[in-house]
């Protein structure tokens, strides 16, 4: 079975400071990985994603994520945080063409 | 940029009324499916649909809910006698190697 773990219910980082936001999967095989971002009461909004190639992928708003095989870890930075960062964060996971299996979510607020 | 389309955007229903909730994916997709997030939880999978029929589906999936592609364009989840617990946000995704494409969601307020 598949599952992926985001073990930070709730981040409060600074303006303008970095941020990681940590994500564990449990998959059988390479799975394809993903990390959305969710403001209340919309959408879900794909940041970025890793299919194979490169472990470091680079998504848009200025976020990164590392594959890590190893530590079956795809943890999410950026460098510099926004106050219109302050989201919940949605790590997910797929393998191909089957249903995508998402983590519980991280809130990230942001504090001037 | 291609998307998949959901509408109403928000539907309010008396408790034991029947609900469509209706998606267009992007058009050479092949793969569809839904999901259901309850305020302040996970995205949970419902089902997924191939070749016109379940390939897949979740223990909340029960016969209270159906899908169809009732043409070659929409894909529709059908609640037949609604639930105060039905309510939530529903989003529907069409996929095309491997990367599924999520609709902004319907929300279904159940009173």
């Amino acid at each position: 079975a598949q599952s992926v773990t985001q073990p930070d219910i709730h981040i409060t980082v600074s303006e303008g400071a970095s941020l990681e936001l940590r994500c564990n999967y449990s998959y059988g095989a390479t799975p394809y990985l993903f990390w959305y971002v969710q403001s209340p009461g919309q959408g879900l909004q794909l940041l970025l994603k890793y299919f194979s190639g490169d472990t470091l992928v680079q998504g848009i708003k200025g976020f990164e994520a590392e594959f890590k095989r190893s530590q079956s870890s795809f943890n999410l930075r950026k460098p510099s945080v926004h106050w219109s960062d302050a989201a919940e964060y949605f790590c997910a996971l797929s393998g191909g063409y089957q249903k995508v299996t998402f983590g519980t979510g991280t809130k990230l607020q942001v504090i001037p | 940029e291609p998307e998949v389309t959901q509408t109403p955007s928000h539907q309010v229903t008396q408790m034991g009324q029947e609900v469509i909730l209706r998606c267009v994916p992007i058009s050479n997709h092949l793969y569809f499916y839904w999901y259901r997030q309850i305020l302040g939880q996970k995205v949970e999978f419902l089902v997924s649909f191939y070749n016109n029929e379940i390939s897949e589906k979740s223990e909340i999936f029960d016969d209270q809910f159906s899908v169809e592609r009732p043409d070659g364009s929409n894909f529709t989840l059908k609640i037949r006698s609604t639930k105060l617990e039905d309510s939530a946000m529903y989003f529907c995704a069409s996929s095309e190697r491997g990367e599924a494409f999520f609709g902004q969601g319907t929300r279904l307020t159940v009173v």
